[in-house]
């Protein structure tokens, strides 16, 4: 069952904020976020569990609402080198497998 | 600490022929899970090895196999090949449970001709 992304894709300038959100139709047991620059791997950003637990990576940071079974990624006062792919990543209460989302493209302009 | 190693770098095939892509995980992980992603697409689930099991498999048809080996590090067999299987096939390394990070390697270009 993958999950949601949206927006699809976000075009930004220097400084703006931007939110990307995941959503699933099951019950989540963690949501993973990952970031792959054009030309490169996915890099691992954070990994939420059930609870609702806030995380925070440099100016980016994320929530896990586990009664909507939705994840938002936030990234504060965007820097260029945050331009790439975000992926979520989800894993099912009831489910082993990992899933990842389509993919979210955010390009930062100068 | 030396990361996730995938080998070939790159790898050209014919339609029919066989592929074999290796996998190194980093050490200590336990865990090797591996990714499809055609041109400008998205990661799709293909397999997942723990302790030399397969846990999972992603809705690939079974010409797509591997393995882990004992030292953890893993291949991925694809037979029959065909056009449509021409991607960046990633694999990545996780320390075994569902809650830990993945770690990928920069993945091999498979071309079929």
């Amino acid at each position: 069952q993958q999950p949601v992304q949206s927006p699809q894709a976000v075009i930004l300038r220097e400084g703006e904020d931007a939110v990307i959100n995941c959503s699933s139709s099951k019950a989540l047991y963690s949501v993973h976020w990952y970031r792959q620059k054009h030309g490169e791997a996915p890099v691992f950003l954070m990994i939420l569990l059930k609870g609702g637990e806030q995380k925070g990576h440099e100016k980016i940071s994320a929530s896990f609402n586990e009664k909507k079974q939705q994840s938002s990624l936030y990234l504060t006062a965007s820097q260029l080198s945050y331009s790439g792919t975000y992926f979520c990543g989800t894993v099912l209460f009831y489910g082993q497998n990992f899933v990842f989302g389509p993919g979210t493209r955010l390009s930062v302009l100068p | 600490e030396a990361g996730v190693t995938q080998s070939p770098t790159h790898l050209i095939k014919t339609r029919g022929q066989q592929a074999t892509l290796r996998c190194s995980p980093i050490s200590g992980h336990t865990s090797v899970y591996w990714y499809q992603q055609a041109l400008g697409l998205g990661l799709q689930f293909l397999l997942w090895y723990d302790e030399g099991e397969e846990r999972n498999r992603g809705n690939f048809p079974p010409r797509f196999s591997g393995r882990q080996f004992p030292n953890y590090s893993s291949e991925l067999n694809v037979n029959a090949l065909e056009l449509e299987d021409s991607a960046l096939y990633l694999c990545a390394s996780s320390l075994g449970d569902r809650d830990k990070p993945q770690h990928f390697g920069d993945g091999t270009r498979l071309s079929i001709l």
